[in-house]
């Protein structure tokens, strides 16, 4: 079956812009997680989506959002992006999610460089 | 706060050498994951382990999860390039707390 598709894969913006990033998760898959990632933090996670509804969220600030759509695809947002922001944000889709301790399927990533 | 530590953070070493790497914590955790993210991937799923005292084997790897399910090891035999990469452990909370907790990586660089 067809994998966990995140585009786009590379974004270079600039401070003070806004970027969406998009995730379709695996076909039956309802939970859709993000998750950023640096060198120096590891895997932050973000939030979590489970049919359509916000279910989990991390302890990120209000500049970073996102929705879940009816076909569980999934985008995230984040506006006025500062320097910290650069980093690689994943996409992982599951069953049942992060915090009902699922297997997680992880797309190749987006990575953002903000200049 | 539940944390995971893992050790060592980096590691190069030649085609054909063993390895360990440790997941450690002072919390109980229901089950472990073990995840290798390549270079330009996402990270992928390798293990759960769920009982104290557990043994996985795959391939020329063995997971092993504590009596106490506070840590979790990872060894490597006869270690290949195609190993290199990013090895991430998780736990899942114990009891009620069942959010999943990341430790921050062993960077394996495996020379040929």
């Amino acid at each position: 079956k067809a994998g966990v598709t995140q585009t786009p894969r590379y974004l270079i913006k600039t401070r003070g812009q806004q970027v969406t990033l998009s995730c379709s998760p695996i076909s039956g898959h309802r939970s859709v997680s993000w998750y950023q990632q640096t060198p120096g933090q590891g895997l932050q996670f973000l939030f979590e989506y489970f049919s359509e509804t916000q279910r989990n969220k991390g302890n990120f600030p209000g500049r970073f959002s996102g929705r879940q759509f009816s076909n569980s695809r999934s985008e995230m947002n984040v506006s006025t992006l500062e320097l910290g922001d650069s980093a690689l944000y994943l996409c992982a889709s599951s069953l049942d999610g992060p915090t009902r301790a699922g297997e997680l399927f992880f797309g190749e990533g987006s990575r953002l460089t903000v200049l | 706060t539940q944390l995971l530590e893992q050790s060592p953070q980096f590691l190069s070493i030649q085609e054909g050498e063993n390895l360990t790497v440790y997941c450690n914590s002072s919390s109980v955790f229901s089950s472990l994951q073990w995840y290798r993210q390549e270079p330009g991937e996402g990270p992928v799923l390798l293990v759960t382990v769920v009982t104290g005292g557990e043994v996985k084997k795959l391939k020329r790897l063995t997971f092993q999860f504590g009596d106490a399910r506070k840590d979790s090891s990872l060894h490597i035999t006869a270690a290949q390039p195609g190993d290199t990469g990013l090895y991430l452990c998780a736990g899942v909370g114990a009891g009620n707390n069942r959010k999943l907790i990341w430790g921050l990586g062993t960077s394996l660089a495996v020379n040929p």
